[in-house]
Parts: C-alpha cells; structure tokens; sequence
C-alpha cells in the first residue's frame, strides 16, 4: 500500500515571503509520479507542479519549487513571493500503478 | 478546450432517488476518474476508466454505478443512497492511464447532498 503524509494541517505565511510545505510518503516501487494540487476556497483542483521519480532534477514552476529526496521520501513544496490567491488547500500527491493517494492536506493562508 | 465540466453543480436527493451525474471533457483524454471528497478531507479515488473500460473499482458501494459511453463522456449513477455519501463528487481526465501522460486534470465537482 502506498501512503502520502502532510504533517502540517495550517500554515500562514505573509505576502511576498517563501513559504514551504512538507510532504512525504512511502512505496514499494521505483517508478511512480509525485504532484502538488491547489484547492482554492470552493474552487476546483488545479496542479501545481508535478514531479517524475525517475528525474534528479527538481521540477520548478515560475514561483513554485519542490525539494525532491527520493532516499528519504520527501517531496516538498516551496513557494515564493507568495500572493494572496495562493491561499487555498494544498494537497501533495503519489502515483504509481493507476492509483492516486493524496496526503491530508496543508491549508494555507497568505496574509497580506 | 482545456476542461472538465461537470452537471449539475449541485444535488439534493432522498435515499429512494434515481439520479445521475455526469462529467465531460474534450480533449482527447483516455483516461478518466471519479473521486469523492468529504469535507476538509482529500479526495477518494472510486473508479478509473481506461479507453472507456473500467479499469480500477475502488471496492465502491453498488449503489453507485459508473459508466463511459465514449471518450468524452463519463457519467456516475446513483441510487438508493444513503445521508453519510453526501460529499463533493469531483471528476478528472487524463491523456493516459500510465506513462508520463497521467497529470489529471479537475473539473469543479458536484456538491451531492443525500436527506
């Protein structure tokens, strides 16, 4: 079975500063996809990043980074100069084998 | 076009209702998905469909019955529900089932309220 955790429920971050949000998870296999998705606010899910386990390098998004650590599982999210519409529920993401797992959430709250 | 539209938006049904939802999108994806998410909780994968074949049943009550006429087109049936699956239905599409073509894209969700 494969597990996503984000161990931070609510985060908050002031406007314009960096913010990161922290994920990791647990699978058997080698070849799988890592991804963070935005919920705004009664808005529907928009992906944010994406990440493919077989690359070293980490996937970047205009402000948006993640810190990928295949060893020890981690799969981070840092965003830059946040902005208010950042605010929203981010959910980070595992698949492998035609299942996807989300974590339980971070929501975050940009403050201006 | 570059999206999944879901109808309705929202749905107030009794536990003796017949009702369905559907879910579309046109952009050539393959692959297409029914999730449920409770509030303040992730989404839960239900079904996958692959080139409109079930692929993946995620052990989901028979009270709800998917179905794929075509490509575009995915719909989910439901019947005989009960207060405790009133949730947001959200579907999504992607290119492909595997491979490097699985991002998953999103439609807004229909808000499903069970009495």
């Amino acid at each position: 079975a494969q597990t996503v955790t984000q161990s931070q429920p609510e985060m908050s971050v002031q406007e314009a500063e960096t913010v990161t949000l922290s994920c990791t998870y647990d699978t058997s296999e080698s070849n799988y996809y890592l991804f963070w998705y935005k919920q705004p606010p009664s808005r529907q899910m928009i992906l944010v990043i994406r990440q493919e386990a077989y690359k070293q390098q980490n996937a970047t998004e205009n402000r948006f980074s993640v810190n990928f650590q295949k060893a020890a599982k981690s799969f981070s999210l840092k965003i830059s100069d946040s902005q208010l519409g950042d605010t929203a529920m981010y959910f980070c993401a595992l698949y492998n084998n035609n299942d996807m797992r989300f974590g339980a959430g971070t929501r975050l709250t940009v403050k201006p | 076009d570059t999206e999944v539209t879901q109808t309705p938006k929202h749905l107030v049904m009794g536990m003796t209702n017949k009702k369905s939802l559907k879910c579309e999108q046109h952009m050539g994806h393959r692959a297409m998905y029914w999730y449920k998410q409770k509030a303040k909780k992730p989404p839960e994968l239900m079904f996958v469909y692959s080139y409109e074949k079930l692929s993946i049943n995620e052990s989901v009550p028979s009270r709800f019955s998917p179905e794929c006429p075509n490509s575009s087109l995915l719909n989910l049936h439901l019947h005989a529900l009960q207060p405790e699956d009133s949730a947001l239905y959200l579907c999504a599409s992607s290119l492909r089932l595997t491979g490097s073509y699985n991002e998953q894209f999103f439609g807004p969700g229909t808000r499903l309220t069970v009495l």
